[in-house]
């Protein structure tokens, strides 16, 4: 299974952009980019994925480098309720039940 | 429009009992996936089921766990003869297709705790 490999921790200020990295030098050309975010005691939660071309959502903006080795979650404006545990993971267009989850980024969102 | 629905969300065994885990997908969703996560660890994988089939269960131990998603009916999880080991949180999910465009949808899981 290709591997994403992100950053322990990171912190931002309430209504600041966060900018979240994912490294995935070994995707392959038909591996979807997708994040989730999980916090304490809840399952995890579908934010954002995208294929090539940069993404947005209400939630946040995907953007995605143009050898597609690596992917940046963006926050527009950081809330105390985006603290979470945020997860890249690839997931490819065959075999897609099986979706590997690495030890994901934890948000600490300071007011 | 209920989400994934997880039950019991806390669940208490001792020591060789067994362990029944449910889960109703999104309605209109036909394609089940289970997930366990160790204390301070990410998702690993463990099943991904079809309607009355299982597609992929390299995840799975090859012993004393089983899981399927009849016809009518949740998704269970089985888990026999439980060890302290198996004490986890245990995550579905589903989507209404398979491909990796599809976002899966997760419940809200069941905290297993052996003692």
């Amino acid at each position: 299974d290709a591997k994403t490999t992100q950053p322990n921790s990171m912190e931002s200020n309430e209504e600041e952009p966060v900018h979240l990295p994912c490294n995935h030098s070994t995707i392959s050309g038909t591996d979807y980019i997708h994040w989730y975010r999980q916090l304490p005691s809840q399952g995890p939660e579908y934010v954002i994925h995208g294929l090539t071309s940069n993404v947005n959502n209400r939630m946040a903006s995907l953007a995605i480098a143009e050898d597609r080795k690596s992917s940046t979650l963006i926050l527009h404006r950081a809330t105390l309720r985006d603290a979470a545990v945020y997860y890249c993971i690839l997931r490819p267009n065959t075999n897609a039940g099986k979706s590997t989850f690495g030890d994901g980024t934890t948000l600490t969102v300071k007011p | 429009n209920a989400g994934v629905m997880q039950n019991p969300r806390h669940l208490v065994r001792r020591r060789g009992q067994e362990a029944r885990l449910r889960c109703s997908p999104m309605k209109g969703h036909s394609h089940v996936y289970w997930y366990r996560q160790l204390p301070e660890e990410g998702l690993k994988f463990m099943v991904y089921l079809q309607k009355e089939n299982i597609i992929d269960e390299s995840g799975m131990p090859k012993e004393r766990f089983s899981a399927e998603f009849p016809k009518e009916g949740p998704s269970i999880l089985r888990i026999q003869q439980v060890v302290r080991g198996d004490s986890a949180a245990y995550f579905c999910a589903s989507s209404p297709q398979v491909g990796g465009d599809q976002p899966q949808h997760f419940g809200d899981g069941t905290r297993l705790s052996i003692l």
